[in-house]
């Protein structure tokens, strides 16, 4: 069965630091999201991306963010600056949405750190 | 309540026995989704009901759906210890295509 990936599992990095996040959707969806998950808490949606632009973000997806779909098959979130506050697992999901299939299918999280 | 509440937070059962976790929202929805989170793993998607669809299966899961009352069930038949982990509904809002809103979670604990 196809299904999302996310690398790295795992990312520490020093405050202020720049970090990518890579994901690979699954390959014949079109709509793609990054949610986040601060330990203990909910999962929060922070950006939603089609025909590469984005659709809509929250706001917590500030200045400090950008996603970007660099070939046919990966799916980037960028935080340029990172903060402590930024420590959090990071969902990639991806959607057909064709009529009867819109359910979001989550990658497994990359665990970030920031120090 | 806030879009996508589950309740309860926790809940301890015995392997066997049937678990019944419940999710309120507030405002109006195309679907509701069931994630399934093992502890600080990913969110693995179980089933999604329609706004207009009133019952679903899968397997030992079954969902029900309530617009009258904001309210969803998901019921976990003869558990098994493997089914211990978090359980989350989320909400994807009417005339709204992207984001899904998710609640808290209930902590799903099978007791051997």
């Amino acid at each position: 069965e196809p299904e999302v990936t996310q690398t790295p599992s795992h990312q520490v990095t020093q405050m202020g630091q720049e970090v990518i996040l890579r994901c690979v959707p699954i390959s014949n969806h079109l709509y793609f999201y990054w949610y986040r998950q601060i330990l203990g808490q909910k999962v929060e949606f922070l950006v939603s991306f089609y025909n590469n632009e984005i659709s809509e973000k929250s706001e917590i997806f500030d200045d400090q963010f950008s996603v970007e779909r660099p070939d046919g098959s990966n799916f980037t979130l960028k935080i340029r600056s990172t903060k402590l506050e930024d420590s959090a697992m990071y969902f990639c999901a991806s959607s057909s949405r064709v009529a009867g299939q819109e359910t979001q299918y989550f990658g497994p999280g990359t665990r970030l750190l920031v120090l | 309540s806030q879009q996508g509440e589950e309740d309860p937070q926790a809940l301890s059962i015995q392997e066997g026995e049937n678990a019944t976790m419940n999710c309120s929202y507030k405002t109006s929805i195309n679907n509701l989704q069931w994630y399934r989170q093992n502890s600080g793993r990913g969110l693995v998607h179980l089933i999604l009901i329609r706004s207009n669809e009133r019952e679903k299966h899968s397997g030992r899961l079954r969902v029900t759906l309530d617009t009258s009352k904001k309210s969803s069930s998901l019921l976990i038949t003869a558990s098994r210890a493997a089914d211990t982990a978090s359980y989350f509904c989320a909400t994807k809002l009417k005339n709204r295509d992207d984001k899904i809103i998710f609640g808290k979670g209930t902590r799903l604990h099978i007791l051997p």
